[in-house]
């Protein structure tokens, strides 16, 4: 079984639709959830960064992780063509970069 | 703006060549990564540096080294390029002060025929 485990998608969607995306993980030591949107021929950027469980908001991006299932996902409210992009999440027990386990990532597609 | 910058975008060696691939970073970030990306793998860490002349191994080293002379340049080294090598390379950095958040180059697409 893989670390981190992450539907590759792709996922295509209608303009201005609620967009669910999702990562489950088998290490209970993971504390630092983060979310990095990938645009094509680009590197990843970060989207989101969230620590222990719980919720968070910014913009139309809403980052939720709960331990206790070890699944974390990433909504997007009112999808834009703009959101096309592969989602990739990340984790890690300890906040160091070099600890940092990725999923393989979504391939989302917001269609205008 | 931040910039993490890497040398090549596309490259296409020879199996049995050696291939530099560059790395610079203008943020005075002290950790510096290689990953390599494969659909279905997600990203693995080559090598890590949290320092000049540092080096770590991280989880998939084999076939590879790096080079660390200065601060914001992290080279990775294919000393004899194999097909397997095939990938795309990914170069990151981060600042001690707040490792939440890698600062990623856009990739070379490495190609060994």
């Amino acid at each position: 079984q893989k670390e981190v485990e992450q539907d590759p998608g792709p996922l295509s969607v209608p303009e201005g639709a609620i967009v669910s995306l999702n990562c489950t993980y088998s290490n209970s030591a993971f504390q630092y959830f983060m979310w990095y949107r990938q645009y094509s021929r680009k590197g990843p950027e970060l989207l989101m960064y969230t620590y222990s469980s719980g919720n968070k908001e910014d913009g139309r991006f809403t980052a939720q992780v709960d331990k206790s299932s070890k699944y974390i996902s990433l909504f997007i409210r009112d999808s834009q063509p703009s959101d096309s992009a592969t989602y990739l999440c990340a984790m890690s027990e300890d906040n160091y970069g070099q600890n940092f386990v990725f999923g393989p990532g979504t391939r989302l597609s917001v269609l205008p | 703006d931040v910039k993490v910058t890497q040398s090549s975008r596309y490259l296409v060696k020879r199996t049995g060549e050696k291939v530099f691939l560059e790395c610079v970073q203008d943020m005075d970030h002290e950790n510096m990564f290689w990953y390599r990306q494969d659909p279905g793998l997600g990203l693995r860490l080559i090598y890590f540096s949290y320092d000049v002349k540092m080096k770590e191994k991280g989880d998939i080293p084999e076939g590879y080294s790096v080079s660390r002379e200065k601060k914001e340049r992290f080279s990775l080294i294919l000393e004899s390029a194999s097909t397997n090598q095939t990938s795309m390379y990914l170069c990151a950095s981060i600042t001690s002060s707040n490792n939440n958040e890698q600062f990623f180059g856009p990739g070379t697409r490495l190609t060994v025929l």
